[in-house]
């Protein structure tokens, strides 16, 4: 166990909708990223949080979205679905915000676009 | 930019036998870190290892050892005496210091079978 959370763990839902993933970082940890796990691109960063405020993008595309809140929760918001959305999305935590920081992976959220 | 590249999609072994899986990586930058993780058949990523680019010496951890070539630009992972527990997909990566990729760039992954 990582000690990182994320709620749900599996997601259905249908093209169009909105849907909200919810990440708790390790105790102590104040950065937290977002990656996208698919058959077709393999794991991809999203985004990156430290301290309430984003600190690098990578391919997220502009329907989703995301904050990190006071309590250093996190959560990832995805708008108008779409199949190829269909994927397993990790949050992963770090103390700080340096490359040099090991991330810890949650157990991930399975969404499947109908 | 940042590149890691796991030739190897699939490797099957049977129970017992030794097995490296490789991971090659490209960067300009001369501060970085490796990482290995594994991913079981359940689905969560577990942390294995990290190496630093001024830390050349290999390590050994149980059954599980990496070699880091600098001069080869590669940082392998051996599995001594493979069990059936060690099926996995195992996903080599790497981020820099500083600047817009401290996030991991992610190999592609090998799906590692050990067959009883």
């Amino acid at each position: 166990d990582s000690g990182v959370t994320q709620t749900p763990k599996h997601l259905i839902t249908a093209t169009g909708q909105r849907v909200t993933l919810r990440c708790s970082p390790r105790s102590g940890d104040l950065s937290v990223y977002w990656y996208q796990q698919s058959l077709d691109q393999g794991l991809q960063f999203l985004i990156q949080y430290y301290n309430g405020e984003e600190r690098a993008k990578g391919n997220i595309l502009e329907r989703f979205s995301a904050q990190q809140f006071p309590d250093l929760h996190s959560e990832l918001n995805l708008s108008s679905l779409e199949l190829g959305d269909s994927a397993l999305y990790f949050c992963a935590s770090s103390v700080l915000a340096s490359g040099s920081e090991t991330q810890y992976f949650g157990p991930g959220t399975r969404l499947l676009v109908l | 930019a940042q590149k890691v590249t796991q030739a190897q999609t699939e490797i099957s072994v049977v129970e017992k036998e030794d097995v490296t899986l490789d991971c090659v990586y490209e960067t300009r930058d001369t501060t970085y870190y490796l990482f290995w993780y594994k991913q079981p058949p359940s689905g969560e990523l577990v942390f294995l290892i990290r190496r630093n680019s001024f830390d050349e010496q290999n390590e050994i951890s149980g059954r599980y050892s990496w070699n880091f070539q600098k001069s080869t630009s590669s940082f392998n992972f051996t599995i001594t005496a493979s069990q059936v527990v060690d099926s996995a997909v195992y996903f080599c990566a790497l981020s820099i210091e500083f600047g817009s990729a401290r996030q991991l760039t992610f190999g592609s992954g090998t799906q590692l079978t050990v067959l009883p």
